[in-house]
């Protein structure tokens, strides 16, 4: 089994759909989760990240982390055509100089 | 403007070269990646460096080789031992904290 499992995709939804996006994981000594959104031909950048469980919001983005079923998901409410890119989870122990293990990523489509 | 840089954006290499990508930072970070992205395949780590003249292979190091002489720089060289080195290849820094800065990247292609 993979230390990171996502969801392969791709993805295609309407503007305005309610967009949720899974890793699964199997290391529990991961504390740090992470969500990278990636655009075509481009490095991917930060979109959030949380430290061990609970619920993120930010603006119509909400990372969840559930660790109990090492579990994690990024929601995006009201999407829109400027979401469409690669999504990739990530995430780390807290090992001061611990890597970071990431998913295989999933490619959104929004239609307009 | 601080950030990192990649260059060249595309790299064109003949079978039997040795190529040279660059990555440079200006953020001060200690730590520096090199990551290659294939298509389905996600971002796998290929070396790695947590501060300058040290240096960790990651879980595909066979085929490349790094050095890290200046805190700023971390170049990567493809070796003609890379077997399939066709790849969308990215370079990261990081202040060892939570988030990794990704430069543009570099495609290299294999004629």
């Amino acid at each position: 089994q993979k230390e990171v499992e996502q969801d392969p995709g791709p993805l295609s939804v309407p503007e305005g759909a309610i967009v949720s996006l899974n890793c699964t994981y199997s290391n529990s000594a991961f504390q740090y989760f992470m969500w990278y959104r990636q655009y075509s031909r481009k490095g991917p950048e930060l979109l959030m990240y949380t430290y061990s469980s609970g619920n993120k919001e930010d603006g119509r983005f909400t990372a969840q982390v559930d660790k109990s079923s090492k579990y994690i998901s990024l929601f995006i409410r009201d999407s829109q055509p400027s979401d469409s890119a690669t999504y990739l989870c990530a995430m780390r122990d807290t090992g001061a100089n611990s890597k970071l293990t990431f998913g295989k990523g999933i490619t959104l489509s929004v239609r307009p | 403007d601080g950030g990192i840089t990649q260059s060249p954006k595309y790299l064109f290499r003949k079978e039997g070269q040795n190529v040279t990508l660059s990555c440079e930072q200006n953020l001060n970070h200690d730590a520096m990646y090199w990551y290659r992205q294939d298509p389905g395949q996600g971002l796998r780590l290929i070396y790695y460096s947590q501060i300058v003249n040290d240096f960790q292979k990651g879980d595909i190091a066979e085929g490349y080789s790094v050095s890290r002489e200046k805190k700023e720089s971390f170049p990567l060289t493809v070796t003609s031992a890379q077997k399939n080195p066709t790849a969308f290849y990215l370079c990261a820094s990081s202040n060892r904290v939570i988030e990794q800065f990704f430069g543009p990247g570099t495609r290299l292609t294999v004629l």
